[in-house]
């Protein structure tokens, strides 16, 4: 089955540096990646879909200045969290879309990264 | 409203029961249907897609009611490893397709 993987899985850094987690899809081409966070005891939230060869796209409220997103390859997406302040801690997951797979579209399954667990302190 | 909502839970049920998880969503646009299980600290995987004439996967069940707009998930003879987040999952098309969480519903499975 589609795979996708997620590094670091875990990561702890000071207030005002930056961290960059990586996404890739393992055994298929991802032509868009999908990043989520998830605080303690609350669902997954979309903050933006990572589009290959053009820019990402972000929900309301999501700072593109802050969470910078490169989908260089059909295979990995960066996820680049910019000055980390405590209130960024959280879970950060990936996801992605195998489109080459039979099927109605709209009905495709996403595979989730293991997601990677950021502590700012 | 929120656009996928869920039983709040916790449940807390001994083994073998049977356990029913109740999903709504709101948006009439809404494509595709999924339960995915999330373990704590982990990525959610997929338990089963959720299909109008209803589908069943050995001891878990779901159905779809798009009239209603109501979802849900039946896990039968329930195990000690089911315990586990439940999380009620809807994919939109709006001009793009969107994927939309429930909050889940954390189920405790004890001896």
């Amino acid at each position: 089955g589609a795979v996708v993987s997620q590094h670091p899985s875990w990561v702890i850094c000071k207030s005002g540096t930056s961290v960059k987690i990586e996404c890739r899809s393992l055994d298929f081409q991802a032509t868009t990646m999908f990043w989520y966070r998830q605080f303690p005891k609350q669902s997954l939230m979309l903050m933006a879909t990572s589009n290959e060869g053009s820019k990402a796209t972000y929900e309301q409220g999501v700072e593109k200045d802050k969470f910078l997103i490169n989908h260089a390859s059909l295979t990995l997406s960066t996820l680049t969290v910019t000055s980390a302040h405590p209130e960024d801690s959280s879970f950060y997951i990936c996801s992605a879309r195998d489109w080459g797979r039979g099927g109605m579209v709209g009905s495709y399954e996403q595979y989730f990264g293991p997601g990677t667990r950021l502590t700012v302190t | 409203r929120k656009e996928v909502e869920q039983d709040p839970g916790p449940f807390n049920v001994p083994e073998g029961a049977t356990v029913a998880f109740n999903c709504t969503y709101s948006n009439s646009a809404s494509q595709s249907f999924f339960w995915y299980r999330q373990d704590c600290r982990k990525e959610p995987k997929l338990l089963m897609s959720v299909y109008s004439s209803g589908n069943e996967d050995g001891r878990f069940t779901a159905q779809l009611n798009r009239a209603s707009q109501y979802i849900s998930l039946l896990i039968r003879d329930s195990k000690l490893s089911d315990s586990a987040t439940y999380l009620c999952v809807v994919n939109l098309n709006t001009g793009g397709f969107k994927t939309i969480f429930g909050a889940g519903t954390r189920l405790f499975v004890k001896a």
